[in-house]
């Protein structure tokens, strides 16, 4: 079974700044996904990665395959980017395997 | 973008009740569906794979008799809490598999459903 632990667990920045949140896993996988759950529960996924690094907007995520390990970045940081970030792997036929996720805060 | 609904958002239940919680694909056909629970504080974990047509596959620790779930169509499998206790109350979230045309794989998750049994 994949073990995955992120880091932080927690993290508060002040606005416009840059933030980087990792993943690392115990066991090779397909693809692994960065997903953001805000408050009232509900999932969004951001990413699905099985190589390289992909951007949308102001997010970037990269993945190491041989290291295994994942980083989330996020640029210019902003109070709606507050949330929590989860970065969970596995897919195709199976169900993801979740990290405990970041508590990202942005301060104004 | 793919589009997965959960109905209802949020329930209140007495305990004993049985508590039926649905997943739709809106705008494609799953014919895998992930079903998922949190504890507060806790990260999501894996509860079942369903496979329309077919059985679910539990994880180890969930009981099938107890979580029910029915995939009878290619856009809906439902989850039916019976007999549900305090312990019940979590948050419920699925996931609907989608290949598109291109060969991408990929999960689309629903809203999720807040479970409070009194």
């Amino acid at each position: 079974k994949n073990e995955v632990e992120q880091s932080p667990q927690n993290l508060t920045a002040q606005e416009g700044e840059f933030i980087t949140i990792n993943c690392s896993y115990s066991v090779g996988i397909s693809a692994l996904h960065w997903l953001q759950q805000h408050p009232g529960g509900g999932i969004v996924s951001l990413f699905m990665l099985s190589s390289g690094k992909k951007k949308h907007g102001r997010l970037i995520a990269t993945i190491n395959i041989q290291e295994k390990h994942s980083s989330l970045h996020i640029t210019a940081s902003h109070p709606r980017d507050s949330a929590v970030y989860i970065c969970a792997v596995g897919g195709g036929a199976d169900g993801l395997t979740f990290g405990k996720g970041t508590h990202l805060i942005i301060q104004p | 973008g793919a589009v997965v609904s959960q109905h209802p958002s949020w329930v209140i239940c007495k305990s004993g009740t049985s508590v039926k919680i649905e997943c739709r694909s809106l705008d494609f056909q799953a014919t895998t569906m992930f079903w998922y629970r949190q504890f507060p504080k806790q990260s999501l974990m894996l509860m079942a794979t369903s496979n329309e047509g077919s059985k679910a596959t539990y994880e180890q620790g969930v009981e099938k008799d107890k979580f029910l779930i029915n995939h009878a169509s290619l856009t809906l499998s439902t989850l039916t809490v019976t007999s549900a206790h305090p312990e019940d109350s979590s948050f419920y979230i699925c996931s609907a598999r989608r290949i598109s045309t291109s060969g991408t794989d990929t999960q689309y998750f629903g809203p999720g459903t807040r479970l409070t049994v009194l």
